[in-house]
């Protein structure tokens, strides 16, 4: 039973360019989190999605970002235009169902913006 | 004040010791409470869960939590080495699937 996949694992961007993180849920969860871990920090919540909706997205960078979960393949979380202080770990998350506060992590996605 | 506060450590102890985690939490609509193992450059890995006062043992780690003085707790018996990593707490609200996370604690095991 695959975890949380997320690919890349490392992503090397220079400014102004896009950056393309993916995360496939586990099997059977349809509830996608996106946690942004910058360095000395703690995780951060970005957002919340289920299939083709957003649900909470209280913590996503009014600009520059967006996230999307379609019907078919995984979640995108997409930064435009990267800036040096969106270097950080990106970690993504699933569940199965709502309200235990259980998720599960996929590895990451470290972006390095040079 | 932040809702939930970690001491960052780091915490260092020989092999055999017993561990004790902590955090504190501002916010008392708070209803799940996790703790989570982050090794070195990997996701966190979810480790305990639970989602009233009192405690919850699980081999070697037992997690406690006291919603009164709004405090939880891990913790780890017969420390091993491979028990060195970086533990998080993790707690949410009832109503909303955001998790709030404490910075972390860096735990070291001597051997």
């Amino acid at each position: 039973n695959a975890g949380v996949m997320q690919n890349p694992r490392h992503l090397v961007r220079r400014r102004g360019q896009e950056a393309r993180l993916r995360c496939s849920p586990m099997k059977g969860h349809s509830h996608v989190y996106w946690y942004r871990q910058l360095p000395e920090e703690g995780l951060k919540f970005m957002v919340y999605l289920q299939k083709e909706n957003i649900i909470d997205e209280s913590g996503m960078p009014k600009e520059r970002f967006s996230a999307e979960f379609p019907k078919e393949g995984p979640s995108i979380l997409r930064i435009q235009q990267v800036v040096r202080g969106d270097s950080a770990a990106y970690f993504c998350a699933s569940s199965l169902e709502t309200g235990t506060g259980i998720q599960y992590f996929g590895a990451g996605t470290r972006l390095s913006v040079l | 004040q932040k809702e939930v506060e970690q001491d960052p450590g780091p915490l260092s102890v020989p092999e055999g010791a017993i561990v004790s985690l902590n955090c504190t939490y501002s916010n008392s609509a708070f209803q799940y409470f996790m703790w989570y193992r982050q090794y070195s450059r990997k996701g966190p890995e979810l480790l305990m869960y639970t989602y009233s006062s009192g405690n919850k043992e699980d081999g070697r780690f037992t997690a406690q939590v006291d919603k009164s003085s709004k405090y939880i707790s891990l913790f780890i018996r017969d420390s091993q080495p491979s028990d060195s990593a970086t533990y998080l707490c993790a707690i949410s609200q009832g109503g909303s699937e955001k998790l709030v996370f404490g910075k972390g604690t860096k735990l070291t095991v001597n051997p």
